[in-house]
């Protein structure tokens, strides 16, 4: 069964470092998405990303945020500069159409220091 | 923005018995999704409810959607220690999820 693949799976930063998050999303998808679960709380929308572009993005995606598609395979969603309450479970997600159910990564869990 | 509000928030139950957990919604959506989560785990798709009146079964779970009322229920028939987990409802608003706050379930043998 085809997969969301995410790397690394987990990451420690110091706090200020930049990250970069690696997704590669289910070959003939077209939407993809990155939500986050900060420990024992619930899944969070960020941003979805369709036809090169960002189509929604919610009030914590800010200014710190960034994703990109830069090939035809990876997505990715960089956060500049890391603040402790960036430490959170960053999931992909990619669906074929809109009215489908996503497919989620395994997920990165990222440690701000 | 929608608010999605789940009960319970934690269920511990007997191997063997039945139970629902609730999701209710504040706003107009026909697109609904169950997932489960393990600890530590990624999200695992189990529903997609996409009209009113939508039911759905696989094994001892079956799912269920009423759009006027908004809410869907989970309906966990005869559960096995297997079933423990979270278990979140999404309600789709255009091209994002909003999530539930989960349901952890923990099944006693």
């Amino acid at each position: 069964e085809p997969e969301v693949t995410q790397t690394p799976s987990h990451q420690v930063t110091q706090m200020g470092q930049e990250v970069i998050l690696r997704c590669v999303p289910i070959s003939n998808h077209l939407y993809f998405y990155w939500y986050r679960q900060i420990l024992g709380q619930k899944v969070e929308f960020l941003v979805s990303f369709y036809n090169n572009e960002i189509s929604e993005k919610s009030e914590i995606f800010d200014d710190q945020f960034s994703v990109e598609r830069p090939d035809g395979s990876n997505f990715t969603l960089k956060i500049r500069s890391t603040k402790l309450e960036d430490s959170a479970m960053y999931f992909c997600a990619s669906s074929a159409e809109l009215n489908y159910g996503y497919t989620f990564g395994s997920g990165t869990r990222l440690t701000v220091v | 923005e929608l608010k999605v509000e789940q009960n319970p928030l934690f269920l511990s139950m007997q191997e063997g018995k039945n139970y629902t957990i609730y999701c209710n919604y504040s706003t107009t959506s026909d697109r609904l999704y169950w997932y489960r989560q393990d600890p530590g785990k990624s999200l695992e798709s189990l529903f997609v409810l996409l009209s009113n009146g939508a039911v759905k079964q696989e094994g001892r779970l079956m799912a269920s959607l009423d759009t006027k009322a908004r809410l869907s229920t989970l309906h966990i028939t005869a559960a096995v220690h297997d079933l423990s987990a979270t278990y979140f409802c999404a309600v789709a608003d255009g091209n994002q999820f909003y999530f539930g706050t989960g349901t952890s379930l923990t099944v006693i043998p």
